[in-house]
Formats: C-alpha cells, sequence, structure tokens
C-alpha cells in the first residue's frame, strides 16, 4: 500500500518562530489533507490539499503531486499550535478507499 | 451545515465492560468511516460504510469490535468487552461519494478503560 512519511517527527519551537513540516508519499493521490490533533485529542481539518498552494491565517500548505511532498507552513507560532500534525492521502483511482495517514509531527511551542 | 458528531466525547469504563459509541455523518454523506488512535500512535483505520454496506473492514482488530449503520445514516462501533489496549481516541469521518472529495472528520471520542 502507500506509505507516508512525515518530518521532522518532533519539534520544539520557541513561540513566534516559524516552522515547515513535510509530507512525503509513495504513490500519485487524488486526495491530501493536512490535520491537527490538539492536545484534548480532537482532529481538526487544516487543509484539503492534493495540489497547489492554499493558505489560511498563519497556515498555509503547498502540494507538489509530481514530486511526490506537500509541506505544512505555520508561521509566528502560538502555544496553542501544539499537538500532532497529520498529513494522509488517498491512493490516485482508489475511488473513495479510506485516507491513509503518516505517523504525524509532535509539535510543542513554548512561551 | 452540520459537521460529523461524535458521542460520547469522553467515556471512562472497567475492563471487561461494554462501550457504544455513535457517529452522526454530514447529511447526504454516503461514506463513513472509522479510525482510532490508541496510545499515542499512529491513526488506524478501522473500517468502512457505503450506506448501510461495510465497504472494507480489514482494519478492525478483532471480534470484540462491532460496527453498524443500520438504514445509512448514523453508526455505532461497540466494544464488548473492552481491554485495557482499546484506551485511545476513536474517530469518525464522512464523505460524499466521488473522487478527491474531502474527507470530514468527528471531534473524536476518547475512551479510557481502567
Amino acid at each position: 500500500g502507500i506509505q507516508v512519511e512525515q518530518s521532522p517527527p518532533d519539534l520544539i519551537l520557541q513561540e513566534g518562530a516559524n516552522s515547515t513540516l513535510r509530507c512525503n508519499f509513495s504513490d500519485s493521490v487524488n486526495n491530501l489533507q493536512w490535520f491537527h490533533q490538539n492536545p484534548w485529542g480532537q482532529l481538526i481539518n487544516l487543509f484539503y490539499i492534493p495540489s497547489g498552494t492554499k493558505q489560511n491565517g498563519r497556515l498555509s500548505a503547498t502540494t507538489v503531486a509530481t514530486e511526490r511532498y506537500s509541506l505544512l507552513y505555520i508561521s509566528s507560532s502560538q502555544t496553542t499550535d501544539s499537538g500532532v500534525y497529520f498529513c494522509a492521502v488517498v491512493l490516485l483511482n482508489s475511488g473513495n478507499t479510506p485516507l491513509v495517514f503518516g505517523k504525524g509531527t509532535r509539535l510543542s511551542v513554548i512561551a | 451545515e452540520a459537521g460529523v458528531t461524535q458521542f460520547p466525547s469522553h467515556s471512562v469504563i472497567e475492563k471487561g465492560q461494554t462501550v457504544t459509541l455513535r457517529c452522526d455523518p454530514i447529511s447526504g454523506h454516503d461514506n463513513l468511516y472509522w479510525y482510532r488512535r490508541v496510545m499515542g500512535k499512529e491513526i488506524k483505520f478501522l473500517l468502512h460504510f457505503v450506506k448501510e454496506s461495510k465497504q472494507d473492514e480489514s482494519g478492525m482488530p478483532n471480534n470484540r469490535f462491532l460496527a453498524e449503520r443500520t438504514g445509512g445514516t448514523y453508526s455505532t462501533l461497540k466494544v464488548q468487552p473492552a481491554e485495557l489496549e482499546d484506551s485511545g481516541v476513536y474517530f469518525c469521518a464522512s464523505s460524499r461519494t466521488g473522487v478527491g472529495n474531502t474527507i470530514y472528520f468527528g471531534e473524536g471520542s476518547w475512551l479510557t478503560v481502567v
């Protein structure tokens, strides 16, 4: 099956710093989503981005489908950004098969 | 439009007891998925419904887990009897039929087995 690798596995930032999280995937996809699991366990959808670039406030994401990677940018990080960030994909031409998740990047933002 | 809703948000039960988690997908979404994240590990797929039919249940860990989606609307996931290793967050998600649709997740049901 498709492999999804995220890096780095752990990241500690000072409040106000910027960061880039990476997601590599092993095959072509027709769905790629970024999620944030907050410290209370809730999974928040950040972006649906199988290709191109999107921005939402301090967050933005870019997927280069031809090179099989996606980047999530967090600017001016805040303590509330802490948690685990997951990338998940659906294999191209696989219909409505489930999302396959990476292992996540655990982000800790310290004041 | 209401999002995917899950109930309960938190549940603490003793080993050997039964727990039933409920998921209400977004109206009109034929696809419904269950996932879980246990012990801080990755998020793993459990099963996929298309309307009331089980499309893929390859991720169900064992026969202590039973999922239903009667009438193709809401779904329940029952764990009976619960074991300590079942502790974690159980997520439900839904999507429309078709290629490249966003899959929307509920906020999860946090299960603690003691």
